[in-house]
């Protein structure tokens, strides 16, 4: 079975710290890909990285960095200098071959981790 | 930049009414999903639509929904005979490829908030 768990349910930080949010998961699946989303006060998703499973490379986009490991079955992600606006409610999300004819790309959504960036 | 794009922003219906919540996913767009997310819930997978038909559906989409892409553009979500426990964020997705095929970021709509009264 599938899951995702992202246990911290919120984090409030004050700006310019660094913050991680976790993501753990679960799949049978040994192709598969991982996925942050960002989903700010006003409701919409923002597709933030793609990871597959079999590119374990650490990646760093600007002050977004995250870090995949298979042996912990976790896939982090890191703010650095974490600003206002970068309050909102972040997801991680699965996505197995699974379904009907095997590939459906479904995504398998965590409970999400709301960040409080204070001024 | 192009997007999926949802309608209404907001519905507001009547218990035991029917909804058709509508989205036009990106154009070259191929695999098209539906999702809902409860207040302050996660997002959680409804039905998956490919090639004109159902490729998977979750335990949440029951003989009370339907899918269809009526012309080539439009994906629409049809609640049957809504209850109060349909109100609910519903996001529409679109994909490029599929997961076998070098598997794209599903794109998401901004949602479409339906509150049932």
């Amino acid at each position: 079975a599938q899951k995702v768990t992202q246990a911290q349910t919120e984090i409030s930080v004050v700006e310019k710290e660094d913050v991680t949010l976790d993501c753990v998961y679960e799949t049978r699946d040994t192709t598969y890909y991982l996925f942050w989303y960002k989903q700010p006060p006003s409701g919409e998703l923002v597709f933030l990285i793609r990871r597959n499973s079999f590119d374990e490379q650490n990646e760093i986009s600007g002050r977004y960095s995250w870090n995949f490991q298979k042996s912990t079955s976790s896939f982090n992600f890191t703010i650095t200098a974490s600003q206002v606006v970068d309050s909102a409610v972040y997801f991680c999300a699965l996505s197995e071959a699974s379904g009907l004819g095997g590939n459906t790309g479904k995504l398998i959504f965590g409970q999400g981790t709301t960040l409080q960036v204070k001024p | 930049e192009p997007e999926v794009t949802q309608t209404p922003s907001h519905q507001v219906t009547q218990m035991g009414q029917e909804v058709i919540l509508r989205c036009v996913p990106i154009s070259n767009h191929l695999y098209f999903y539906w999702y809902r997310q409860i207040l302050g819930q996660k997002v959680e997978f409804l039905v998956s639509f490919y090639n004109n038909e159902i490729s998977e559906k979750s335990e949440i989409f029951d003989d009370q929904f339907s899918v269809e892409r009526p012309d080539g553009s439009n994906f629409t979500l049809k609640i049957r005979s809504t209850k109060l426990e349909d109100s609910a964020m519903y996001f529409c997705a679109s994909s490029e490829v599929g997961f076998g095929r070098g598997h794209q970021p599903q794109h998401f709509g901004d949602g479409t908030r339906l509150s049932i009264l």
